[in-house]
């Protein structure tokens, strides 16, 4: 079965700064993988997914993502960070033929002027 | 715009009673979810649903209740059964019925408070 852990609970960067985000899945074969943004109060929103191919996902709002197979990590980056992007961030991993995505714990962004 | 609509944004439930939870979209999809969200617990599937007529249970389903009469509704009914119900509540949809490698799209989710 597929999991998903994100090691810190939360973190706190600096306007301007650069930003890593960790996600670590367990899963057999090559899974489908996604990094969602969830505002306070609100809904989660795709950032962005990786299936296949090139292992450096671009997504929305300047982020992006490395694949890498050997470390069994999907770890989300953004080279500037701005006040708007303190949210939560969730990873989540799929199986191709399951019903089911399976999320992460979070991890909540904080932005310091 | 397309998008999935929830409501109420906010429910307060005294204990004992029913309440149910309404979730509409109009991106034509066939999958929806119903996912509850606590801190730090990240979201845990409640009922999805692949196609009219037809849903199944996720991995905490005790003391929910769901049905799919329409493809663009998937109400949730948090019974009186549902031992601890004060959460976030997100309702989800993909277009794939196999939505596990789908995107899914969000509603702006219920808070639901048991006084």
């Amino acid at each position: 079965a597929q999991s998903v852990t994100q090691p810190d609970i939360h973190i706190t960067v600096s306007e301007g700064a650069s930003l890593e985000l960790r996600c670590n899945y367990s899963y057999g074969a090559t899974p489908y993988l996604f990094w969602y943004v969830q505002s306070p109060g609100q809904g989660l929103q795709l950032l962005l997914k990786y299936f296949s191919g090139d292992t450096l996902v671009q997504g929305i709002k300047g982020f992006e993502a490395e694949f890498k197979r050997s470390q069994s990590s999907f770890n989300l980056r953004k080279p500037s960070v701005h006040w708007s992007d303190a949210a939560e961030y969730f990873c989540a991993v799929g199986a191709p033929g399951g019903f089911k995505t399976i999320f992460g714990a979070g991890t909540r962004l904080f932005v310091k002027a | 715009d397309g998008g999935i609509t929830q409501s109420p944004k906010y429910l307060f439930r005294k204990e004992g009673q029913n309440v149910t939870l309404s979730c509409e979209q109009n991106l034509n999809h066939d999958a929806m979810y119903w996912y509850r969200q606590d801190p730090g617990q990240g979201l845990r599937l409640i009922y999805y649903s692949q196609i009219v007529n037809d849903f199944q249970k996720g991995d905490i389903a005790e003391g929910y209740s769901v049905s799919r009469e329409k493809k663009e509704s998937f109400p949730l009914t948090v019974t009186s059964a549902q031992k601890n119900p004060t959460a976030f509540y997100l309702c989800a949809s993909s277009m794939s019925p196999v939505g596990g490698t789908d995107t899914q799209y969000f509603g702006p989710g219920t808070r639901l408070t048991v006084l």
